[in-house]
């Protein structure tokens, strides 16, 4: 059983396009994350939240809309999709705020 | 959050105990030292943390000294499946943590 899973795991698509990669997590954790791993294989966090409530939300284009429906899933929306958004994302859970989190296996994203 | 710095790249003989060190020079009272690594093209993998005495799990060791000015994971008989980037990370105990990623070290585990 996938602890966290994303999907999808590849995707490929034109600027200006919109798109969403979804994430979901069966820990029964209260806290969950969206990272970006550019190609210089740095990992910085962009969104996370608690019981569907947003507590961290760094420095991101509000073209990037995080949706958290409930406490096992997190959602990505990306509007009108730039080259520079080509990266992989990772999705992430932990029990809550202060512990060690888990990682879902990531989406490629390459826009062309 | 302190600042970590590990060395880019190791090397380690299959079996034998890897030993990564962190210098976080910086660190505050109530920051945590954390250690992840990452197998390619997989999500990153929570390995162990602690604040000030060692700590070991079932995946590695960590001792950190006694002024917590740096520390040392250690795998203690590595395999290939170890080979992946080992990441050290100093994070606070407060409201908001967020895990600040460097390049970590990339270790090799030779057959």
């Amino acid at each position: 059983d996938t602890a966290v899973s994303q999907t999808p795991k590849y995707l490929v698509t034109q600027m200006g396009n919109d798109k969403s990669i979804k994430c979901e997590q069966n820990l029964g954790h209260d806290t969950m994350y969206w990272y970006k791993q550019d190609s210089k294989k740095f990992l910085k966090i962009m969104f996370s939240y608690n019981n569907k409530e947003l507590i961290i939300n760094e420095t991101v284009p509000n073209r990037f809309s995080p949706k958290s429906p409930d406490k096992a899933h997190l959602n990505l929306h990306i509007n009108s999709l730039e080259l520079g958004d080509s990266a992989v994302y990772f999705c992430a859970s932990s029990r809550d705020r202060y512990n060690e989190q888990f990682f879902g296996p990531g989406t490629r994203l390459t826009v062309l | 959050d302190a600042k970590t710095t590990q060395p880019p790249s190791m090397d380690c003989a299959e079996g034998r105990a890897a030993n990564l060190p962190c210098n976080h020079s910086t660190i505050s009272g109530n920051e945590y030292v954390y250690w992840y690594r990452q197998i390619h093209s997989q999500g990153p993998q929570y390995i162990i943390h602690g604040l000030k005495n060692n700590e070991t799990n079932e995946m590695a060791s960590l001792i950190i000294t006694e002024d917590r000015k740096s520390s040392t994971l250690i795998l203690p008989h590595a395999t290939l499946r170890d080979t992946a980037v080992y990441y050290c990370i100093a994070l606070n105990a407060g409201n908001n943590r967020k895990l600040i990623w460097g390049l970590g070290t990339s270790l090799a585990v030779n057959p």
